[in-house]
């Protein structure tokens, strides 16, 4: 089985603070996604990589970047951060169609 | 613009009952559909597809019915068990050029199993 490992399941950051997600997966997929999850919101895309040093915006990208510098790695980044960017994160990785495998989350808190 | 919605946040079932999920979408050109499952502190676990080209699928007590002319898909659970309680994402994939996939997903709707 694919695995999709998330570095961290629970960070606690203060606000201004540059804050680094983590993401590998195992199976050699070309496709990593990251998504944040809100409470009545569902699961809204962030940003995307479909190739090593590839990266495409999806549909929620301010405040974040990411980084790919290798093919099973793909890393969130929170340039400065916000109370409102108190969630759950999810990182996911797919071979092609259909379907996405996700990691475990990483519930992140500002203060 | 949501494309892919999931009218009800809630829906509260007697163990041993059907549960019935609801999905609606927008898009005609998605061409498969997707229902994941999640628990609290955990990532989404992939349920059970379709593809557009089909109007059922069914994996031992899950079936998610099609209905194209609707833009209308369900996930029918029977017999619904307390460990079925969790929120439940409708996922819609389309293919982008290079033969990736993108994902649009429902807000999720929460489901209770009560025993």
């Amino acid at each position: 089985d694919v695995k999709v490992t998330q570095s961290s399941r629970y960070l606690v950051k203060r606000t201004g603070e540059k804050v680094f997600l983590e993401c590998v997966q195992d199976m050699d997929h070309e496709n990593m996604f990251w998504y944040r999850q809100d409470p009545g919101l569902g699961l809204r895309l962030i940003y995307f990589s479909y190739d090593v040093k590839m990266k495409e915006k999806g549909d929620i990208p301010e405040g974040y970047s990411v980084s790919r510098e290798k093919k099973e790695r793909f890393s969130l980044i929170l340039e400065s951060a916000s109370t409102n960017q108190t969630s759950m994160y999810l990182c996911a990785s797919s071979l092609g169609h259909p379907g996405y495998t996700f990691g475990s989350g990483t519930r992140l808190t500002v203060v | 613009d949501q494309q892919v919605k999931q009218n009800s946040p809630s829906l509260s079932v007697q163990e041993g009952r059907i549960s019935i999920l609801n999905c609606d979408y927008t898009n005609s050109m998605f061409d498969y559909f997707l229902w994941y499952k999640k628990y609290p502190a955990e990532g989404p676990t992939f349920l059970i597809s379709i593809s557009s080209i089909k109007d059922k699928n069914e994996d031992g007590r899950f079936t998610v019915f099609l209905n194209k002319s609707a833009k209308h898909l369900s996930l029918h659970i029977v017999p619904s068990q307390p460990g079925d309680s969790a929120v439940y994402f409708c996922a819609a994939s389309s293919r982008l050029e290079g033969g990736s996939e993108k994902l649009v997903f429902g807000k999720g709707t929460k489901l209770t199993v009560n025993p």
